[in-house]
């Protein structure tokens, strides 16, 4: 069974910081990644998609890696904004159930302060 | 190109009353995903559907929670009989194709069971 975990739970820094959002999975037959923003009490915004044949993928000050290998992945952003606050969800997709289920991670709740 | 719509945003149902909860998928979508996400959790996979076809169901509890997808038509996710723990934030999301595609997520129903 698919597990996800997501370090840390919560992140305070400072607005400019560079920072890093782990991410970790049980079973590295994967099909793919996806990483979320979710702010309070809305829906869920698709941030980046990883193919399991990928090793990055980057939009804007957002970098997103994938170590399948060893069940990793990160999520790097750059220059942090008050606007970035939110939380952070890391999904994969198991390759044997690739058309149906995401397995998501609890998130990180992330606050970047003026 | 219209989003994922889910209807009512928010909805309050009494114990032992019925919740419906509407999903409309992009246009061109055929494949229908529900998550649910309890106070303070991740989200949950619950069902995954195509047009008048549930694939995947293992997510879903078997009594009280059905789904289904018509041919014309939203999606429904039925609750009967709520309870206190059905309280949550129930989200739906669409993609295209079954495999390697991104999933499109709606901004959610919030159900609060009094």
């Amino acid at each position: 069974k698919q597990e996800v975990t997501q370090i840390p739970a919560a992140l305070s820094v400072p607005e400019g910081e560079n920072l890093v959002l782990n991410c970790s999975f049980t079973d590295s037959a994967i099909y793919n990644l996806q990483w979320f923003r979710q702010d309070p009490g809305k829906g869920l915004t698709s941030l980046l998609l990883i193919q399991s044949s990928q090793r990055e993928q980057t939009s804007g000050r957002l970098n997103a890696s994938l170590d399948k290998s060893s069940g990793r992945s990160t999520l790097y952003i750059a220059a942090s904004q008050p606007g970035d606050s939110a939380t952070y969800l890391c999904a994969v997709r198991n390759r044997e159930t690739s058309g149906s289920r995401l397995t998501f991670g609890e998130g990180t709740q992330l606050t970047v302060n003026p | 190109n219209a989003g994922v719509m889910q209807n009512p945003r928010h909805l309050v149902r009494r114990r032992g009353q019925e919740a419906r909860l509407r999903c409309s998928p992009m246009k061109g979508h055929s494949h229908v995903y529900w998550y649910r996400q309890l106070p303070e959790e991740g989200l949950k996979f619950m069902v995954y559907l195509q047009k008048e076809n549930i694939i995947d169901e293992s997510g879903m509890p078997k009594e009280r929670f059905s789904a289904e997808f018509p041919k014309e038509g939203p999606s429904i996710l039925r609750i009967q009989q709520v309870v206190r723990g059905d309280s949550a934030a129930y989200f739906c999301a669409s993609s295209p194709l079954s495999s390697g595609i991104e999933q499109y997520f709606g901004p959610g129903t919030r159900l609060t069971v009094t």
